[in-house]
């Protein structure tokens, strides 16, 4: 098994430029979701799914928009970039009450 | 408020040199506290569940302990591979989604 693999790895857009980061599991995970990670802020929740075509507002959804359109694939897209949207983006998923399992992390910089 | 905040920010320590690292917490309905390694350029990596006080699991050289208000990571006679962020999390809501602490930062020094 793969486990939670993120695409692309690295990514540099320019203010105002869209994009879509994608995250597939293989592990049949109902639950899955996207953090970004910025120095000495945490892991902060952006969005997150519950299931096959749902989607829910974290804590910082703004500017942000995702799709569940299959179980295994959970899409962040951003349609126009700005510089406070550098960071690191992980995905995650899970299973009922068990642990989060994480992605490698895609490293977004918007210039 | 659910809060949580890891200390201290960053661990030096010697190889074998013991110490514990520690989350403390407030929330309102508790769904799991769980422990993350985060090595640099990388995903965090699950360690540990606690679901209720006086729990504690052990792997290898780490092992975890929960009270009402806060948890640790102890660490025993740690070693140079030890060295990474460790994060804290709170599993809470409805949808038992986590709230991270900002991590510590252990390095292990040989």
């Amino acid at each position: 098994n793969a486990g939670v693999t993120q695409t692309p790895k690295f990514r540099v857009l320019k203010t105002g430029q869209s994009m879509t980061l994608l995250c597939a599991q293989d592990m049949n995970h109902e639950y899955m979701y996207w953090y970004r990670q910025d120095p000495g802020m945490g892991l902060r929740l952006i969005h997150y799914s519950v299931g096959e075509g749902t989607t829910a507002k974290g804590e910082v959804p703004d500017g942000y928009n995702v799709s569940r359109l299959k179980k295994q694939n959970f899409l962040l897209g951003l349609e126009s970039a700005a510089p406070s949207q550098t960071s690191v983006y992980f995905c995650a998923s899970r299973e009922s009450d068990n642990e989060q399992f994480f992605g490698p992390g895609t490293r977004l910089t918007v210039l | 408020e659910d809060q949580v905040t890891q200390s201290p920010e960053a661990l030096r320590l010697q190889e074998g040199e013991s110490s514990s690292l520690n989350c403390s917490y407030t929330v309102s309905g508790l769904r799991g506290l769980f422990w993350y390694r985060q090595d640099p350029g990388k995903g965090p990596e699950f360690l540990f569940t606690l679901y209720s006080a006086g729990e504690e699991k052990e792997k290898e050289r780490l092992k975890a302990t929960l009270t009402k208000k806060e948890s640790f990571l102890h660490i025993t006679a740690p070693k140079p591979e030890d060295s990474a962020t460790y994060l804290c999390a709170l599993g809470r809501g409805s949808q038992g989604n986590l709230i991270f602490g900002k991590g510590t930062k252990l390095s292990v020094k040989p």
